[in-house]
């Protein structure tokens, strides 16, 4: 079955706010933890990973937080643009399933 | 290299015919992966190849479904007997592992998109 999950279908923001995505995990034998972006029509695209020995990384205007105790990833995107509406799924390195995934919908 | 291209891009077809869908990966990469995604649902597993090797199959892969990756280059997917439930996006990617461990993220191609009338 999968080992990775979404906790919220849906998420709607305000441009401009900041994105928070959550994803629960139960493949604990991942070496790092990777979100995906999928835009409608197009495959999903990486984003942003951290290892499993990291507590946090940043990117441009994306954060990953990765909380080992409870299993527990987010992404946090930084305002949060309309390009940003997608679908966001987050998977570990020896995983090949992805859970439903995250719609993001930015409203101008 | 211009990334994982797949073909066709979009396929209309009738119910109980048979369709293939090509996926041509990232030259250097040894893994190529087949999902099919249909609408408000994240990618479903169906199958992966290590090189030539098809190491996994789903068991949503019935025995309509076959994949091939005779070379350990390119890979194709074909469905015999389509069905109205087949109707889906089938996406390949494919990503560079040492031994079992990937050692990156998976790269996908823009999906196949079949519809069965």
């Amino acid at each position: 079955g999968e080992s990775v999950g979404l906790h919220l279908p849906t998420l709607s923001v305000q441009e401009g706010d900041n994105s928070i995505i959550n994803c629960a995990y139960s493949n604990s034998a991942s070496d790092y933890f990777i979100w995906y972006k999928q835009e409608s029509g197009k495959g999903p695209q990486f984003i942003i990973d951290i290892r499993s020995n990291m507590d946090k990384r940043q990117g441009q205007r994306v954060t990953v937080l990765l909380n080992k105790t409870v299993k527990h990833l987010s992404l946090q995107i930084a305002a949060t643009q309309p390009g940003d509406s997608a679908v966001y799924f987050c998977a570990g390195n020896n995983d090949m399933r992805f859970g439903a995934g995250t719609r993001l919908t930015v409203k101008p | 290299d211009t990334g994982v291209s797949q073909d066709p891009r979009h396929k209309i077809t009738k119910r109980g015919q048979n369709v293939t869908f090509r996926c041509d990966p990232i030259s250097e990469h040894n893994r190529l992966y087949w999902y099919r995604q249909t609408l408000g649902q994240g990618p479903e597993f169906l199958t992966y190849f290590q090189n030539e090797a098809q190491l996994e199959k789903s068991r949503l892969l019935s025995d309509r479904f076959s994949a091939e990756r005779p070379k350990g280059s390119f890979s194709t997917l074909e469905i015999q007997r389509t069905e109205q439930g087949d109707s889906a996006m089938y996406l390949c990617a494919s990503s560079l592992s040492v031994g079992a461990v990937l050692t990156g993220e998976l790269f996908f191609g823009e999906g196949s998109r079949l519809t069965v009338l």
